[in-house]
C-alpha cells in the first residue's frame, strides 16, 4: 500500500522568510495530492492540491510542486505570517480514494 | 452552513463503556471516513463507506463499528472502551471516484479514564 512520508517534523522560520515542507509517496498509482492545514482544535483543512498531470500549482503565497519521477511533492510558503502557525499534512490518493496522510510538520512563525 | 458536522465535540468516559459518535454531511458526497489522530498528529483511516456500503476497513479492533443509516451520515460506535482508545475522531467525507479533496469534521476528542 501506498506510504508517505514528510520532511521536517518541525519547522520555525521567522516572520517574512519562506518556508518548505517535503513529502515523498511510494505508490506509482497515487495521482492527487492535497496539503492541509490544522489549526489547534480543528479539523485539517484544505489550502492547496494538485494532480499528477501538472508539475505545479500557486495560489497566493502558496505554492506546491510535483516531480511524478521522483516521486515527492513539496509545499511552499512565501512571505511566512504568524497566522501561518499551525500543523500541515501532505497526503497521497490514488482515483480519489483511499487517502493516506504523511505524520506532519508543525511550523511556528516567529514575529 | 457546516459541511461536516460530528458530536459530541468532547467525550469523556470510563473503561468498559460503550459510547458513539455522531457525523453528518451536507455536500451531497458519497463517500464517508472515520480518521484517528493520535498524541503525535498522525492520520490513520479507520473506515470508509460510500453510498452506505462499507469499502475500507483498516486494521481496527472489532469494538469499532461503523453504522451508516444513509449516505449523508456514518456514525462509530465504540463498544468496551479501553485507555489506547483516547485519541481525536474525525470524520469526512468526500465526492466518489474524483479526485477531490477530503472535507474534515472539526473532530471529537474522545478520553478514556
Amino acid at each position: 500500500g501506498e506510504n508517505v512520508e514528510q520532511h521536517p517534523s518541525t519547522l520555525s522560520v521567522q516572520e517574512g522568510d519562506s518556508a518548505v515542507i517535503k513529502c515523498t509517496y511510494s505508490d506509482s498509482a497515487s495521482n492527487y495530492f492535497p496539503w492541509y492545514k490544522q489549526e489547534l482544535g480543528k479539523g485539517p483543512q484544505l489550502i492547496i492540491d494538485i494532480r499528477s498531470n501538472v508539475g505545479e500549482k500557486k495560489d497566493q503565497r502558496i505554492a506546491v510542486t510535483l516531480n511524478k519521477t521522483a516521486k515527492h511533492f513539496s509545499l511552499h510558503i512565501t512571505e511566512t505570517q504568524p497566522e501561518d502557525s499551525a500543523v500541515y499534512f501532505c497526503a497521497a490518493s490514488s482515483r480519489g480514494q483511499n487517502f493516506v496522510f504523511g505524520p506532519g510538520t508543525r511550523l511556528s512563525v516567529l514575529p | 452552513d457546516t459541511a461536516v458536522s460530528q458530536t459530541p465535540k468532547y467525550l469523556v468516559t470510563q473503561m468498559g463503556n460503550d459510547k458513539s459518535i455522531k457525523c453528518e454531511q451536507n455536500l451531497g458526497h458519497d463517500t464517508m471516513y472515520w480518521y484517528k489522530q493520535d498524541s503525535k498528529k498522525f492520520l490513520k483511516i479507520m473506515f470508509s463507506y460510500n453510498n452506505k456500503e462499507l469499502i475500507i476497513n483498516e486494521t481496527v479492533p472489532n469494538r469499532f463499528s461503523p453504522k451508516s443509516p444513509d449516505k449523508a451520515h456514518l456514525n462509530l460506535h465504540i463498544n468496551s472502551l479501553e485507555l489506547g482508545d483516547s485519541a481525536v475522531y474525525f470524520c469526512a467525507s468526500s465526492p466518489q471516484g474524483v479526485d477531490s479533496p477530503l472535507h474534515f469534521g472539526n473532530g471529537t476528542r474522545l478520553t478514556v479514564t
